[in-house]
């Protein structure tokens, strides 16, 4: 079936170092969104890819929709204390509008 | 604050019970999705409900339904349960394609 795998399922980093999480699909995606979630939350909407390449930014976080429209990152910029939660990619699947197929996460851990 | 509500907030349950989960929308949005998110996984899409008619469905057996009402509210029923439907639910409301505001959850356990 159709797949969303993110890889690292964890990283812990010193505050102001950078965080990189992957996001792969077994299918091409319509779009792409993604979440963050902090312990004992909810995820909460960060952003959506539509275009193939596309890249946005908001403030230290960049996230880019791979051409092929199969892959996706987050990186983000000198980490803060306040980053730390689980990061979600979340694809939906072209000819199915309702389907939203969320990765496994990478939760990031910030040493102070 | 995003404006979605669920309850109850946590709920403790046997199996071969039933329960509903309510999940109250704000004004405009048309879209509710369902997800159920087991510890340390992401969340698995159930079903997706546009203006009362579901829009799509994952890989969950027919147990799993849903109601969408006027109101902006829904429901998630959940019939003969099974100890691994022990997870969070989530509902997730949308006023256009993009965007989707979570709600916090509610945390059920099968015994």
């Amino acid at each position: 079936g159709q797949q969303v795998m993110q890889i690292p399922q964890y990283q812990h980093v010193q505050e102001g170092e950078d965080f990189t999480t992957y996001c792969n699909s077994s299918t091409t995606l319509s779009n792409i969104q993604w979440y963050k979630q902090r312990p004992g939350g909810h995820p909460v909407f960060l952003i959506q890819l539509v275009k193939s390449g596309e890249v946005k930014k908001q403030k230290r976080l960049t996230f880019q929709f791979g051409e092929a429209k199969k892959n996706s990152s987050l990186h983000i910029t000198a980490t803060q204390t306040t980053d730390v939660g689980t990061y979600f990619c979340a694809g939906r699947v072209s000819g199915n509008t309702g389907k939203l197929i969320f990765g496994q996460g990478t939760t990031l851990q910030v040493k102070p | 604050e995003t404006g979605v509500t669920q309850s109850p907030t946590h709920l403790i349950k046997t199996r071969g019970q039933q329960v509903t989960l309510r999940c109250s929308s704000q004004s405009g949005h048309n879209t509710v999705s369902w997800y159920q998110q087991a510890l340390g996984q992401g969340p698995q899409f159930i079903f997706q409900y546009y203006r009362e008619e579901e829009n799509g469905r994952g890989n969950f057996p027919p147990r799993f339904s849903g109601l969408q009402f006027p109101n902006y509210s829904s429901e998630l029923n959940v019939n003969a349960l099974e100890l691994d439907d022990s997870a969070l639910y989530l509902c997730a409301s949308s006023p256009t394609a993009e965007t989707q505001y979570f709600g916090p959850g509610t945390r059920l356990l099968v015994l």
